[in-house]
């Protein structure tokens, strides 16, 4: 069974940083390209950036760009999302979701983790 | 910026058929942007029903189905469920700027 599990949610004060992390499992995590999304309390999604299964390649929206780094180890089967210089406006759930193959389907998401930015 | 656009709200009876549209502020949406629609109910994640314009998972119900139409995304549900009460996001990939964009949701009510 396909599992995605996210941690490392919590309030941070404006300007400061957090690294999220997920867990996979159930499928080969290496084969896999892996995308973080956000969904703001009472709005909707918002795709936040993506990497390649070799972490070759890495996508950000302009939204986070310079600020959020995301990444992954292979080795540990986990995905993730190092946030800096975080503002109120990045307050989400963070949710991790699988990315299969070349037809771009999004098809497991985590339950996802609460970041609150506020002072 | 790239703007996907959904209808607010629907209201559909149980029973009956209603159709979900995706648009792109770039264009006509074609098979390239790899559609996907998703299902979200209150305090639960997404869940992925249709991928690239029509295909469907292993668990989506067979009166969900996805398509183009008019330029456009789209999401048919036939035989509606009071179940099927929920919010539904399109997401488009832009390849050419190497990043995916979700709709803005529809609220749909089965009433």
């Amino acid at each position: 069974e396909v599992q995605l599990v996210e941690s490392g949610g919590g309030l941070v004060q404006p300007g400061g940083s957090l690294r999220l992390s997920c867990a996979a499992s159930g499928f080969t995590f290496s084969s896999y390209e892996m995308n973080w999304v956000r969904q703001a309390p009472g709005k909707g999604l918002e795709w936040v950036s993506y990497i390649s299964s070799s972490a070759s390649s890495k996508y950000y929206a302009d939204s986070v760009k310079g600020r959020f780094t995301i990444s992954r180890d292979n080795a540990q089967n986990s995905l993730y999302l190092q946030m800096n210089s975080l503002r109120a406006e990045d307050t989400a759930v963070y949710y991790c979701t699988r990315l299969a193959g070349s037809i771009l389907n999004f098809d497991y998401w985590g339950q996802g983790s609460l970041v609150t930015v506020s002072s | 910026q790239t703007v996907v656009t959904q209808e607010p709200s629907l209201t559909v009876s149980p029973g009956g058929t209603v159709t979900l549209t995706c648009a792109s502020s770039t264009g006509a949406v074609t098979s390239g942007y790899y559609p996907n629609w998703f299902q979200q109910r209150p305090g639960q994640p997404p869940r992925a029903l249709i991928y690239s314009t029509s295909n469907k998972h292993s668990w989506t119900p067979a009166r969900f189905s996805g398509s183009l139409l008019g330029g456009k995304a789209a999401l048919t549900l036939s035989g509606v469920q009071p179940e099927d009460e929920a919010e539904y996001y399109c997401l488009l990939y832009y390849g050419a700027a190497r990043l995916w964009v979700f709709g803005g949701g529809t609220k749909l009510t089965v009433l």
